[in-house]
């Protein structure tokens, strides 16, 4: 079955570590996206990536990195610069980005606590 | 700013019917999604709305007022599985995604 796999599901860090959370999709789609998803608050688009070697900045992109070396594969590194990255992380993908009604799919998510 | 406004929490009974709205005030607008989230979950696409009027599919149907800047999720016959989030999200003039808060639906027997 087509879907997107995040990994890990739940991730423990310490202050002033670097974690990296992976975003996999096998459903050739062209755009991927992380969103990150806070008590109260509507998702917030990290980064976003339409075309492989290519992203661009999302609303709340400082203190994170990503990269898009692979059709399939966008993984995120939250850095020690994120002053508070605590939180539920999305990757989602769709077919195209830009206009029209591009329908996500989402990853199942990892929860990241920073002790 | 833009902003999407949404009931942080409803209840409602098993069996019954239940509307979430949805209200917004964004720099134009492309269109409007509803997904459903259970709890510590992906989201789900439920439906999509772009012109004036009431999408039906099922238990579940939307609706769209353009000029009201208005949206509503209709969810019948109400079963224990709706027990979820449902997220409004709108598509702007820069054709970027503007999401709510989300509204916490808990269903009783």
């Amino acid at each position: 079955d087509g879907g997107i796999t995040q990994s890990p599901k739940y991730l423990f860090r310490k202050e002033g570590q670097n974690v990296t959370l992976s975003c996999e999709q096998n459903l050739n789609h062209d755009a991927m996206y992380w969103y990150r998803q806070d008590p109260g608050q509507g998702l917030r688009l990290i980064y976003y990536s339409q075309i492989v070697n290519d992203f661009q900045k999302g609303d709340i992109a400082e203190g994170y990195s990503v990269s898009r070396e692979k059709k399939e594969s966008f993984p995120l590194t939250v850095t020690s610069a994120q002053k508070n990255p605590t939180a539920f992380y999305l990757c989602a993908s769709s077919i195209e980005t830009g206009s029209g009604a591009n329908v996500l799919t989402f990853g199942a998510g990892s929860r990241l606590t920073v002790l | 700013g833009q902003n999407i406004d949404q009931p942080t929490e409803m209840t409602a009974t098993e069996g019954a019917i239940v509307q979430i709205n949805c209200t917004y005030q964004t720099s134009g607008f492309n269109g409007l999604f509803w997904y459903q989230q259970h709890a510590g979950e992906a989201p789900t696409f439920l439906s999509y709305n772009v012109l004036d009027g009431l999408e039906e599919k099922g238990r579940f149907s939307s609706f769209l007022s353009r000029s009201k800047g208005y949206s509503y999720l209709l969810l019948k016959e109400l079963q224990m599985k709706d027990s979820a989030s449902y997220l409004c999200a709108v598509i702007d003039s820069n054709y970027q995604l503007i999401w709510g808060a989300g509204t916490k639906l808990i269903i009783k027997p």
